[in-house]
C-alpha cells in the first residue's frame, strides 16, 4: 500500500483558495486517489476522487500529475465552516487495509 | 435515503467489559469496515465484512471480533476492554470493492 505524506496543518483566509498537496511516489498501477474531510468527533465525508489528471465536483478539485506520484486537492474560496482536517488516500477503490495518515489540519480564519 | 447510520452515540464502559456497537450501512451497500480512531490520529482499520464473511484484517487482536447479518448491517464487538480501547468507532459503508461512505461514529469510554 502507497504511503502518503501531506503536511501537518496549514492555515488560510476566509474567501481564499487553498491547495493541499499530498505526495504518494509509491502508487500502484491500480490505485485510486481519495480525499476525506473530517470535523471533530464526526466521521470522515467523502470529498473527491480521482485516477489521473483533473476531477472537479461540487466541492473541491484534483489535480493529478501525469506521473500521478502527487496530488493536490482544491477548495476554491474556503469559509470558517471548512476549518477541518483532510485526509489523502491512495489505494484499490474499495480496498482492504486503507490507510489514514495523519491527515492536514486546514485552519480557515476571518 | 439515510447514510450510514451508527449506534449508540456514546458509550461508558469499565475496564474488563465487553461492548457491541451496531451499524447500519447505507443503502444499496453491501459491504462494511470498521475502524479506530484515537484522539488526535487517523482511523485505523479494523476489519472488513462482505458477504457475511470477515474479508480482511487489520492489525487488532482477537479481542475485536464483528458479524455482518443477511441484511448487511453489522457489530463490532470487542471484550475485556482496557483504556487503550477508548477510541471513536467508524463504520463504513460501500459496494465492494467500491469507495466507503462512513458512518458518524461511537464514542467509547473505557474507565
Amino acid at each position: 500500500l502507497a504511503k502518503t505524506t501531506q503536511p501537518i496543518s496549514m492555515d488560510s483566509y476566509e474567501g481564499q483558495e487553498v491547495n493541499i498537496t499530498c505526495s504518494h511516489n509509491n502508487i500502484a498501477t491500480n490505485d485510486y486517489i481519495t480525499w476525506y474531510q473530517q470535523f471533530p468527533s464526526q466521521g470522515p465525508r467523502f470529498i473527491i476522487q480521482g485516477y489521473k489528471t483533473k476531477v472537479t465536483n461540487e466541492v473541491a478539485s484534483l489535480f493529478i500529475p501525469a506521473d500521478r506520484k502527487s496530488s493536490t486537492l482544491s477548495l476554491p474560496r474556503v469559509s470558517l465552516s471548512d476549518t477541518a482536517v483532510y485526509y489523502c488516500l491512495v489505494g484499490e477503490v474499495g480496498g482492504f487495509k486503507t490507510i489514514f495518515g495523519a491527515g492536514t489540519r486546514l485552519f480557515v480564519k476571518a | 435515503d439515510a447514510g450510514v447510520t451508527q449506534s449508540p452515540t456514546h458509550l461508558i464502559k469499565t475496564r474488563g467489559q465487553q461492548v457491541t456497537l451496531r451499524c447500519s450501512p447505507k443503502s444499496g451497500h453491501d459491504t462494511v469496515s470498521w475502524y479506530q480512531q484515537a484522539l488526535g490520529q487517523g482511523p485505523q482499520f479494523i476489519f472488513q465484512y462482505y458477504e457475511e464473511e470477515e474479508r480482511q484484517r487489520g492489525n487488532f487482536p482477537d479481542r475485536f471480533s464483528g458479524h455482518q447479518f443477511p441484511n448487511y448491517s453489522s457489530e463490532l464487538n470487542v471484550n475485556a476492554l482496557l483504556l487503550g480501547d477508548s477510541a471513536l468507532y467508524l463504520c463504513a459503508s460501500s459496494t465492494f470493492r467500491d469507495t466507503q461512505y462512513f458512518g458518524p461514529g461511537t464514542r467509547l469510554t473505557v474507565l
